[in-house]
This record gives structure tokens, C-alpha cells and sequence, in this order.
């Protein structure tokens, strides 16, 4: 397997454009975590998804940001309308799940918001 | 209340000495515990993790670390430094069913020659 898989690895766009972020999990992994790092907030968890399903979005910081998961193998965040502070690296990880088994994690999408 | 405090924000030690960072959890359930490394500019590659099994856990490139319930600690320790050592460990708990894993602030290891 080609492990987790995430698009683009990086992206600059001016503040006030819309931004996707794409995630393919590794294939059978049941679980889908979003993460977005920064260096004054170290890795903050934002949503993750068990079986495609939302199970807690309690980390997404504000409505401008949304994430789904039609199916098992595609996720996406977007940003919309993005800010400067937003600029961060955001991580991918998939699980087998449901407990005790580690998180894989994708090699990450650096935004830069201008 | 799941937390994960890594005790240092930075360790710095020489090539060929040994390795301590260390890392105390709180946790509500017998937790699963990780270590996960990050090199400059690349993704968290896991390093070891426990879950319930022996105590002891022995991990890639030389590390281990030890569960010690009594003091919920599970530190990270190598016997002997090497320069590509140098990156960012992080500490993780996981809990519940739907495997949420809770990360420490990181621990920057410096190696100097």
C-alpha cells in the first residue's frame, strides 16, 4: 500500500480563496483524522471520521472550515473563505480501528495563505 | 480526561550518549501509548506503541520505552545518540472506541557531534 495519501503538498493561495485539501487513507482503514499543525499550537486534532461518519468536529476552529468524507477511500477539508492565519501544515492520518492500533500519517499539505 | 504532558520542550545531547524524553499521560481507560517521530518538513512516522502487552516495548532505530503505570509515565530512551536522531518525538495517548489519540506538545532532540 502506498500508505495515507495527500493533496496538493503544498499550496499558496491569496486570503479570501477557497482552499481543498484531499486525503486518501490507506485502503481498509475505518477511521479518518484531520490534524493541522502549527508551530504555536503544536498538532491540533480537527475532525475525525469513523466508517465515513463525522464523529467529533469539536476541533474545527470555525465555520470557515468544513470536511467530508463521501466514501472510504477520499476525504476532503476545505477553507473557505481562507485567512493568513490558517497557514499551517495540515496531516492525514487513517486507522484500522477501532482501538489500540496506531495512526498513519500522510506527509502532509503546507498552506501558506497570503 | 485524556492529557499527554512531554515534560521537555527541547533536549539536546552529544552522538553516543543516551537518550531520555520523557512523557506523562492521564488517562480514564488502560490506555495505548505512542511515539512518533518528525523529521524537518516531513509527515509523523510511528516509532513504537504499547497496548497492553509487555511493559517494556522496543522500537525502531535503537529506541524503547517503558509503561509504568504507577507512575504514568512512558518515557522514550535510546542507549546511544546518533545525529540522525536529531527531529521532533512526540508522545500519544489513544483512548476510547473510536481510537482518539491525544498528542504532547513534542520534544525537539538536538544531537551535537
Amino acid at each position: 500500500d502506498a500508505g495515507v495519501i495527500q493533496s496538493p503538498r503544498h499550496e499558496v493561495t491569496e486570503m479570501g480563496q477557497e482552499v481543498t485539501l484531499r486525503c486518501k487513507p490507506i485502503s481498509g482503514h475505518n477511521s479518518l483524522f484531520w490534524y493541522r499543525q502549527t508551530m504555536m499550537r503544536g498538532l491540533e486534532l480537527l475532525i475525525y471520521f469513523n466508517n465515513n461518519v463525522p464523529i467529533d468536529d469539536s476541533g474545527m476552529p470555525e465555520d470557515r472550515f468544513s470536511a467530508k468524507m463521501p466514501n472510504a477511500s477520499f476525504s476532503t477539508l476545505k477553507i473557505q473563505p481562507s485567512e493568513p492565519r490558517d497557514s499551517a501544515v495540515y496531516f492525514c492520518a487513517s486507522t484500522l480501528g477501532p482501538t489500540n492500533t496506531e495512526a498513519f500519517f500522510g506527509q502532509g499539505t503546507r498552506l501558506t495563505v497570503v | 480526561a485524556q492529557s499527554v504532558t512531554q515534560l521537555d520542550s527541547h533536549v539536546s545531547v552529544s552522538e553516543g550518549t543516551p537518550v531520555l524524553l520523557r512523557c506523562n499521560y492521564s488517562s480514564s481507560y488502560s490506555p495505548s501509548l505512542f511515539w512518533y517521530v518528525q523529521h524537518p518538513n516531513k509527515g509523523l512516522q510511528l516509532l513504537l506503541k504499547y497496548t497492553s502487552a509487555a511493559t517494556l516495548v522496543k522500537g525502531i532505530n535503537g529506541f524503547e520505552a517503558e509503561f509504568k503505570k504507577s507512575e504514568t509515565s512512558f518515557h522514550l530512551t535510546k542507549p546511544s545518540a546518533h545525529m540522525s536522531d536529531a527531529a521532533e518525538y512526540f508522545c500519544v495517548v489513544s483512548e476510547g472506541n473510536f481510537n482518539k489519540f491525544y498528542f504532547g506538545s513534542g520534544t525537539k532532540l538536538n544531537v551535537k557531534p
